[in-house]
């Protein structure tokens, strides 16, 4: 089963900084997704990105966020001036079209904890 | 709007005893998926089912079963025969009618504890 691999899977940054998470989604589909889940809560939507540009994001994603494809394999979402309220478990997913199946299949990574101190 | 609730915040059950977790959607789209994704302690997301809204046959696999009822708008899960293993967070959630790419709208969970 191809795999949706984010790195790294922990992440402590101090409050303020910046941070890269990184994401490669699987080598064929086309559409990739950031999602956020605060600590005992729901999964959230983030972003979904196709064709090289956002295609829709929640109000979670603000001008402090911005995702970015940048060599054809990555995915990465970046997180300028951290605030506390920002750690949480970040999960890429991404999705293609399953032509065994007939339908489209999506894929989540193991998720990046991030902690913001 | 798109709406997921999972009413039960928490459920505690003993080994081999069944469980059932609700979810009641809401949406306006005519098609649309349903989904249910475990989380364990360690916390990935572990895909369990997709169904789209057309195909309201239920569904078994193992002793996992679900129970898609278009006019309540609900699609509860069933865990027949409780294990340990089973504990972790359900997730119930939803797509709209997209064609492909579409995001995912999740229920707040339901933590499922099975003691032996």
């Amino acid at each position: 089963e191809p795999e949706v691999t984010q790195t790294p899977s922990h992440q402590v940054t101090q409050m303020g900084q910046e941070v890269i998470l990184r994401c490669v989604p699987i080598s064929n589909h086309l559409y990739f997704y950031w999602y956020r889940q605060i600590l005992g809560q729901k999964v959230e939507f983030l972003v979904s990105f196709y064709n090289n540009e956002i295609s829709e994001k929640s109000e979670i994603f603000d001008d402090q966020f911005s995702v970015e494809r940048p060599d054809g394999s990555n995915f990465t979402l970046k997180i300028r001036s951290t605030k506390l309220e920002d750690s949480a478990m970040y999960f890429c997913a991404s999705s293609g079209w399953d032509r065994g199946r007939g339908r489209e299949k999506l894929f989540f990574g193991s998720g990046t904890q991030l902690s913001v101190l | 709007a798109q709406k997921v609730t999972q009413a039960q915040t928490e459920i505690s059950v003993v080994e081999k005893e069944d469980v059932t977790l609700d979810c009641v959607y809401e949406t306006r789209d005519t098609t649309y998926y349903l989904f249910w994704y475990k989380q364990p302690p360690s916390g990935e997301l572990v895909f369990l089912i997709r169904r789209n809204s057309f195909d309201e046959q239920n569904e078994i696999s193992g002793r996992y079963s679900w129970n898609f009822q278009k006019s309540t708008s609900s699609f509860n899960f069933t865990i027949t025969a409780s294990q340990v293993v089973d504990s972790a967070v359900y997730f119930c959630a939803l797509r709209g009618d997209y064609n492909q790419g579409g995001k995912l709208i999740f229920g707040q969970g339901t933590e499922l504890s099975v003691k032996p």
